[in-house]
C-alpha cells in the first residue's frame, strides 16, 4: 500500500522556534507538496519539488522554507515560528507530470504558542 | 487568477438521505476538475475527476458533471452512509502537470 507519512501528527511550538516538518514517502514519487490546511481557506500551497534539490514557491511561502536532500523526503522548515503559523500542514506526493492524483499524508497539526 | 468556491459547512444529514455539495469555478480556458475526500484523521484522497466539459466522474456512489456553461462541478450521492461523513474539497487544474488550486472544503456529517 502506498504511503506519504509525516513525522508528527501534533507538535507544540514556542514563538521563535525554529521548526522541521517532515515528510517521507515511500512510492518513488518525483513530485512533493507542502500545503497548509485552514478552516474556511482550504488547502493552500506552501511550497513544492519536481526533483532532488530542486524547489519552487507555492502561493504562501513567506516564513518557510525547504529542504530535498533524497526523492523520498521532503522537509518543510519555519525558520522563526509565529502564531499565525498555528494550523495543519499536510504533505503530499504524485508521479511526474500527474500533479492531479495527490497521496497526501495524515497531516501534523501545529501549534505556536 | 484561478478560484474555487464551495457552500460553507456543516452540512448535517440523516443516513439514506441525498446529498449535494456546490462547487463553482473560475478560471480561463478548460481545466479539469477534481473532487478530494479528507475522512477523520486521515490525508485527503482523490475521489473523482473529469477532464472536459460534459464529462461525470463517478465513484463509491458519488457523481459530479463538468458543466461549462455554469462553471461548476457540483456532487451529488443519493443514499448517505455514516461512513461518508468526512470534509470534501474541490479543486481545479488548468493542465496536466499543473497544480491542484482547492477549494475551502466542506464538512458533512451523516448521522445514523
Amino acid at each position: 500500500d502506498v504511503k506519504v507519512t509525516q513525522s508528527s501528527r501534533y507538535l507544540v511550538k514556542r514563538t521563535g522556534e525554529k521548526v522541521f516538518l517532515e515528510c517521507v514517502q515511500d512510492m518513488d514519487h518525483e513530485n512533493m507538496f507542502w500545503y497548509r490546511q485552514d478552516p474556511g481557506l482550504g488547502l493552500r500551497l506552501i511550497y513544492f519539488s519536481y526533483d532532488v534539490k530542486m524547489k519552487e514557491k507555492g502561493d504562501i511561502p513567506e516564513g518557510y522554507s525547504v529542504s530535498r536532500e533524497k526523492k523520498e523526503r521532503f522537509s518543510l522548515i519555519l525558520e522563526s515560528a509565529s502564531t499565525n503559523q498555528t494550523s495543519m500542514y499536510l504533505c503530499a506526493s504524485s508521479i511526474q507530470g500527474v500533479n492531479e492524483k495527490l497521496f497526501f499524508g495524515s497531516g501534523t497539526q501545529l501549534s505556536v504558542l | 487568477g484561478n478560484s474555487v468556491t464551495q457552500m460553507e459547512g456543516p452540512v448535517t444529514l440523516s443516513e439514506e438521505a441525498f446529498l449535494t455539495i456546490n462547487c463553482t469555478y473560475t478560471a480561463t480556458g478548460y481545466p479539469s476538475l477534481f473532487w478530494y475526500v479528507q475522512y477523520p484523521g486521515e490525508g485527503l484522497q482523490l475521489l473523482l475527476k473529469a477532464t472536459k466539459a460534459d464529462d461525470k466522474g463517478s465513484n463509491k456512489g458519488f457523481e459530479a458533471t463538468y458543466r461549462k456553461e455554469t462553471t461548476s462541478f457540483h456532487l451529488e450521492k443519493g443514499s448517505v452512509q455514516v461512513s461518508d461523513s468526512a470534509v470534501y474539497f474541490c479543486a481545479l487544474s488548468k493542465a496536466a502537470g499543473n497544480k491542484l488550486t482547492f477549494g475551502g472544503g466542506t464538512r458533512v456529517l451523516v448521522k445514523p
